[in-house]
């Protein structure tokens, strides 16, 4: 079985731009996540989708957006982009129950 | 408001030596939790999880931890270190559809 695939790997954007990171879930898993993890830190939960809706929010401002589709493959939107947000972001995907999360090897984004 | 506190950014053990990394929640209801493993420039890998049943997980590649109610604790341990051992541990609870990790511990393995 395929583990979760994240494109792309690494992304340089410059501050106030809008990027788009994808994530392809393990196959026969319903639920996606997605995660920041700065530099030195441990990861910070953005949100989680469950068959194509939004379930669980962290502490992340709108313009960080999100979409399942119907393949349960996932988007995560960020807009506006801000020096902060540089950061390996994570995408996890699961069956719905807490114990099954895969993770990805995640997408490296530089805000110059 | 949860959270899950990680005591000690880095840790050095040598070789052979017991190993100790210490996790601490909390949350107004037990948690399901867990531990993963991150090599440089890559994921997070699981180690072990605990939900419900036996407070003393077993999980790969020697590593256990036990859940503690009284104490809030899930700390992971493995009786001999190796030296592929080295990499970044995390702890994580879940809850209401949300995940907190701590700020993880690195592990450095000395031969």
């Amino acid at each position: 079985e395929t583990g979760v695939t994240q494109s792309p790997t690494h992304l340089i954007k410059t501050r106030g731009q809008q990027v788009t990171l994808r994530c392809s879930s393990q196959s026969g898993h319903n639920t996606v996540s997605w995660y920041q993890q700065a530099l030195g830190q441990g990861p910070q939960f953005i949100f989680q989708y469950y068959r194509e809706e939004e379930n669980g929010r962290g502490n992340f401002p709108p313009r960080f957006s999100g979409l399942q589709f119907p393949n349960y493959s996932s988007e995560l939107n960020v807009n506006a982009l801000e020096l902060d947000d540089s950061a390996l972001y994570l995408c996890a995907s699961s069956t719905g129950q807490a114990g099954g999360y895969t993770f990805g090897s995640g997408t490296r984004l530089t805000v110059v | 408001a949860q959270s899950v506190t990680q005591l000690g950014s880095h840790v050095s053990v040598s070789e052979g030596a017991l190993v100790l990394l210490r996790c601490n929640y909390s949350s107004s209801v037990p948690p399901y939790l867990f531990w993963y493993v991150q090599y440089p420039n890559q994921g997070l890998q699981l180690l072990l999880k605990y939900t419900t049943g036996a407070t003393l997980v077993k999980g790969i590649n020697g590593f256990e931890a036990e859940f503690k109610k009284s104490e809030t604790s899930f700390h992971l341990t493995k009786p001999s270190a190796h030296m592929s051992d080295a990499a970044e541990y995390f702890c994580a609870s879940y809850n209401f559809n949300k995940f907190y990790f701590g700020s993880g511990t690195k592990l450095n393995v000395k031969p």
